[in-house]
């Protein structure tokens, strides 16, 4: 019964080709994003969607187009890949964080991540 | 500078040691702090999260000083499996982004 899942967790694609991954979560957050970690391990943000909204958008080419059909999924499509686009990318979810003892503090629920390697 | 900075290490300690992480952060208008740990090839799980007042939970203690943009993580009596990398996280606040620092890489030694 995963909270965010995200498909698919292995890709091997050649340069120039588009793909797509998908994400979902069932934790009825409001607030999901998309975080590129690379070979040297910092994970960095992409995207952020609130309420099927983009609220932010970091200096990503716009090879990488995000969508969010609802607010329980965000996807990533990716054009003409290239072989620096080889990384993990997690997706995440989270809440509006609360005032102190009011609920959560907005952390973030990961996905296990999709592999990308580009050749 | 860099939002959130971490000494990536590596940091070998041997079983039982009492090690502590540090991290600084930039933006003043930050309001939400996390620790992380990332395993080799698994996704960041929180660790704890991090309050003005400093908390505790078992092992792991985690300290805020926010005149100094300044966030630890004491881990006492280590153990074999607290070998992972830990994130230090800042949230700025509300909808604002969540950044990660580079991690610290921890490898408890039998």
């Amino acid at each position: 019964d995963t909270a965010v899942s995200q498909t698919p967790k292995y890709l091997v694609t050649q340069m120039g080709n588009d793909k797509s991954i998908k994400c979902e979560q069932n934790l009825g957050h409001d607030t999901m994003y998309w975080y590129k970690q690379d070979s040297k391990k910092f994970l960095k943000i992409m995207f952020s969607y609130n309420n099927k909204e983009l609220i932010i958008n970091e200096t990503v080419p716009n090879r990488f187009s995000p969508k969010s059909p609802d607010k329980a999924h965000l996807n990533l499509h990716i054009n003409s890949l290239e072989l620096g686009d080889s990384a993990v990318y997690f997706c995440a979810s989270s809440q509006y964080p609360r005032p102190p003892g009011q609920g959560g503090t907005g952390e973030l629920f990961f996905g296990e991540g999709s592999r990308l390697t580009v050749l | 500078r860099k939002e959130v900075e971490q000494d990536p290490g590596p940091f070998n300690v041997p079983e039982g040691a009492t090690v502590a992480f540090n991290c600084t952060y930039s933006n003043s208008a930050s309001q939400s702090f996390f620790w992380y740990r990332q395993d080799c090839r698994k996704e960041p799980k929180l660790l704890m999260s991090v309050y003005s007042s400093g908390n505790e939970d078992g092992r792991f203690t985690a300290q805020l000083n926010r005149a100094s943009q300044y966030i630890s993580l004491l881990i006492r009596d280590s153990k074999l499996s607290d070998s992972a990398t830990y994130l230090c996280v800042v949230r700025a606040g509300g909808y604002q982004k969540v950044t990660f620092g580079i991690g610290t890489k921890l490898q408890v030694i039998p």
